[in-house]
């Protein structure tokens, strides 16, 4: 399968853990998106990058946030001292660049908090 | 915020042509429209993408009226599962150049 790759699927953790995820992009796509979704609302930008560069991170929910792509292929999202409200399903999508290119989204990684 | 407007559900019996209208009326001359669906507890699926001209594939086809405010998805002949939220979504130009998704429309496919 040479889709985009999420891991875990699934994370349940207690409030005040920290938790990452991994997503693996298509291999030639250089544009990397991470997207969150709670119940019953469309998915919410978080943050992408080009590469390895994080070109747009002012939509990050809070300092608690923060994403990496350290050699421009795969990329981790870490949320730092978890809130029930972070709850929701974490999207990671891959793209070539342009505006003439169709993202292609991972099965995403749902985490609840307890 | 999202630059699209969608009815919030819509029905539709097995076999027929699924019509989903999206209205973009402050789209920009450079911006393209793109179709995602998402059936449930799963990542959003890319359908198509167009600018100006009509475009179709094996999955859709997308109608883009002559002023680009307004543009249609046809499902030609709809299966139950085909039962998903769809996605209408004007790709934001610029820096950022990312997808903003709005709450979509909530096909039902009914036998």
């Amino acid at each position: 399968d040479t889709g985009v790759s999420q891991d875990p699927r699934h994370k349940i953790t207690k409030r005040g853990q920290n938790v990452t995820f991994r997503c693996d992009p298509i291999s030639e796509h250089n544009r990397l998106y991470w997207y969150r979704q709670t119940l019953g609302q469309g998915p919410e930008f978080l943050t992408y990058f080009q590469n390895e560069a994080q070109l747009e991170k002012s939509r990050l929910l809070s300092d608690r946030f923060s994403a990496e792509r350290p050699k421009g292929s795969f990329s981790t999202l870490e949320i730092q001292r978890t809130e029930q409200g972070d709850s929701a399903m974490y999207l990671c999508a891959s793209s070539l660049e342009g505006t003439n290119t169709e993202a292609f989204f991972g099965q995403g990684t749902r985490l609840t908090v307890v | 915020d999202a630059k699209t407007t969608q009815p919030p559900s819509m029905d539709c019996a097995e076999g027929r042509a699924a019509n989903l209208p999206c209205n973009h009326s402050t789209i920009s001359g450079n911006e393209y429209v793109y179709w995602y669906r998402q059936i449930h507890s799963q990542g959003p699926q890319y359908i198509i993408h167009g600018l100006k001209n009509n475009e179709t594939n094996e999955m859709a086809s997308l109608i883009i009226t002559e002023d680009r405010k307004s543009s249609t998805l046809i499902l030609p002949h709809a299966t139950l599962r085909d039962t998903a939220v769809y996605y209408c979504i004007v790709r934001v130009g610029g820096y950022g150049q990312n997808f903003v998704f709005g709450p979509g429309t909530r096909l039902s496919v009914l036998p």
